[in-house]
């Protein structure tokens, strides 16, 4: 059972930053934010995780709030092959979870020219 | 240089046949995973693997046996398909149980 919120769809211009939210009220201190896609026929693919402290890397930015009970992923400069399912995970980091992400529905990002 | 391969991609078979997909990750990692994305698009964990060892069986029919012959193997052998086995089944792996998983492209099961 995902323990997370996301809206099903969402839609950004080409070039435009791409915000997708993430509820994840229910959040424990130990868990940790997972952001991964899936680009259609492909396998999922990780994108960012992040504890408490706001996070970047090459791909994206994740912003948590201070109550930890969301985060946003920010795709700076969206492109068309940004287009895909994004999944927003929370799971305990480490041996205790033994990989067992629990992937929602995820929101289909939908990048159009 | 794929990192985590699995074959065949497709997979066409008939109900009661026995039939193996390979998954081989090229990483170094300690933990391999098998999951299943089912027609409704839900990803689901059925194995874990850490050095060669189970340490996830997730209520998986036991006509599915995971084999890890090494840590850079881990095969899925199922035993007399149903047609609710159809599913694409993805292979994955970590160098940390449970953080940033690299996923296989996927293994797409049709049991006629």
């Amino acid at each position: 059972d995902a323990k997370t919120t996301q809206p099903p769809s969402m839609d950004c211009a080409e070039g435009r930053a791409a915000n997708l939210p993430c509820n994840h009220s229910t959040i424990s201190g130990n868990e940790y934010v997972y952001w991964y896609r899936q680009i259609h026929s492909q396998g999922p693919q990780y994108i960012i995780h992040g504890l408490k402290n706001n996070e970047t890397n090459e791909m994206a930015s994740l912003i948590i709030t201070e109550d930890r009970k969301s985060s946003t992923l920010i795709l700076p400069h969206a492109t068309l092959r940004d287009t895909a399912v994004y999944y927003c995970i929370v799971s305990p980091a480490g041996g205790t979870s033994y990989g067992k992400l629990t992937f929602g529905q995820g929101t289909i990002l939908t990048v159009h020219p | 240089d794929t990192a985590v391969s699995q074959t065949p991609k497709y997979l066409v078979t008939q109900m009661g046949n026995d039939k193996s997909i390979k998954c081989e990750q090229n990483l170094g990692h300690d933990t391999m995973y098998w999951y299943k994305q089912d027609s409704k698009k839900f990803l689901k964990i059925m194995f874990s693997y850490n050095n060669k060892e189970l340490i996830i069986n997730e209520t998986v029919p036991n006509r599915f046996s995971p084999k890890s012959p090494d840590k850079a193997h881990l095969n899925l052998h199922i035993n007399s398909l149903e047609l609710g086995d159809s599913a694409v089944y993805f292979c994955a792996s970590s160098q940390v149980a449970g953080q940033k998983l690299f996923f296989g492209s996927g293994t797409q099961l049709s049991v006629l």
